[in-house]
């Protein structure tokens, strides 16, 4: 099973735009992760955000929280081409906090 | 450095014939993971290991095994019950303990199934 499913599948947008991907997730969860995986490589954690969070910032990151409809939304602000990658979110049930899985991932291209 | 190292990064089978895949982490960490990547699908748990000499299955753990000898080590055994291994296999590990959740990954063995 895949708790997360992220939304959409793929993205293209124009380089200095904005992106934004969107994971739902099925159960109840002690945190939200996300990563990014560049092509044929492994992943890279980007932020973790705890179920009692709302909204969290790294640099041009900012991942949103909601537990009332299982959702998350990250956003890529002033996109660059070397944003151009996969992304991931991953949950763990709550009281499951060690059965890690992911969902489908979104693809972001960024056009130059 | 610290880090995580998988190996081999490229794997040829025959089919019938089992292959291990290594994973092996120098980062202090307790639990250790192995996940499959095809196509579309994301990536999907098989095995995962919180403390040494214990594991537990993932979602789609038939046809393989694993085994966690040492804290720094978990191999991957694709045995040939596995229909279609046929895939990119990724390696993880992080810290215990209940609030902690970032995974730090290997840089993938990818298999293909002659």
């Amino acid at each position: 099973s895949q708790q997360g499913e992220e939304d959409p599948q793929a993205l293209s947008i124009q380089e200095g735009e904005n992106a934004t991907m969107n994971c739902s997730y099925k159960t109840s969860i002690n945190n939200l992760q996300w990563y990014r995986q560049n092509s044929g490589r492994g992943l890279v954690h980007l932020i973790l955000i705890r179920s009692n969070e709302r909204e969290k910032h790294s640099g041009r990151l900012r991942v949103t929280l909601d537990t009332s409809k299982k959702s998350s939304s990250l956003l890529i602000t002033a996109s660059r081409a070397a944003d151009t990658a996969s992304y991931f979110c991953a949950t763990a049930e709550r009281n499951r906090d060690d059965k890690i899985i992911f969902g489908k991932g979104t693809r972001l291209h960024i056009l130059p | 450095d610290g880090g995580i190292t998988q190996s081999p990064k490229y794997l040829f089978r025959k089919e019938g014939q089992n292959v291990t895949l290594s994973c092996e982490q120098n980062l202090n960490h307790d639990a250790m993971y192995w996940y499959r990547q095809d196509p579309g699908q994301g990536l999907r748990l098989i095995y995962y290991s919180q403390i040494v000499n214990d594991f537990q299955k993932g979602d789609i753990a038939e046809g393989y095994s694993v085994s966690r000898e040492k804290k720094e080590s978990f191999p991957l055994t694709v045995t040939s019950a596995q229909k279609n291994p046929t895939a990119f296999y990724l390696c993880a590990s992080k810290t215990g303990g209940y609030w902690t959740g970032e995974l730090f990954f290997g840089e993938g063995s990818r298999l293909t199934v002659l």
